[in-house]
């Protein structure tokens, strides 16, 4: 079962705060999250496991809530390299293979 | 690290040829993993090796397709009868277990005509 990502796409000017989230229909065991810039390979972000922890690394950050089934990625203060296409995988449980969202399109504009 | 290493970048392929993607893991990493990224259907997980064994090939969408990792630093996926509908981006990725995040190549640009 496909995550499904909010927004599809968001527009931001420099040092402006986006949050994007991923949910599912079913309980999650594990959410990971990648960003991938256009014509490149997707680069790890975050994971998150069962638990209901909060990552996060300068100002990018994200929660998971395992009631809600549904995870989020902050970006705070946005900055013109954070554009690109983010991405959330998840795992119903520890041998199960990942399922990726469609994707979040983000853009900085200075 | 010289990263995870995919060859060829780019292959053009005619209907109906046998197609070898290979990719060479990050040194020491036991996960490796094989993606299939399309406008369509976006990001797929194909396969996942732990230790060299497969462990769940679910995702992968035909018995045309294929994947063996013979050893901890090499693994290939073939596509044999290849077909117009398999042009994409495949990339390949390792990690250190499959709960920890993982390297991607740079991708093999596929082009079934």
């Amino acid at each position: 079962q496909q995550p499904v990502q909010s927004p599809q796409a968001v527009i931001l000017r420099e040092g402006e705060d986006a949050v994007i989230n991923c949910s599912s229909s079913k309980a999650l065991y594990s959410v990971h999250w990648y960003r991938q810039k256009h014509g490149e390979a997707p680069v790890f972000l975050m994971i998150l496991l069962k638990g209901g922890e909060q990552k996060g690394h300068d100002k990018i950050s994200a929660s998971f809530n395992e009631k809600k089934q549904q995870s989020s990625l902050y970006l705070t203060a946005s900055q013109l390299s954070y554009s690109g296409t983010y991405f959330c995988g998840t795992a119903l449980n520890a041998g199960n293979m990942l399922t990726f969202g469609g994707g979040t399109r983000l853009m900085v504009k200075p | 690290d010289a990263g995870v290493i995919q060859s060829p970048r780019h292959e053009v392929t005619e209907m109906g040829q046998e197609v070898t993607l290979r990719c060479k893991p990050i040194s020491g990493h036991n996960s490796l993993f094989w993606y299939r990224q399309t406008m369509m259907r976006g990001l797929e997980l194909l396969i996942y090796f732990n230790n060299n064994v497969p462990i769940d090939d679910s995702g992968m969408p035909e018995d045309r397709f294929s994947a063996k990792m013979p050893n901890a630093s090499f693994s290939t996926l073939k596509i044999q009868p290849s077909e117009p509908r398999d042009s994409a981006v495949y990339f390949c990725a390792s990690s250190h277990g499959r709960d920890r995040g993982a390297f991607f190549g740079q991708g093999t640009r596929l082009t079934v005509v």
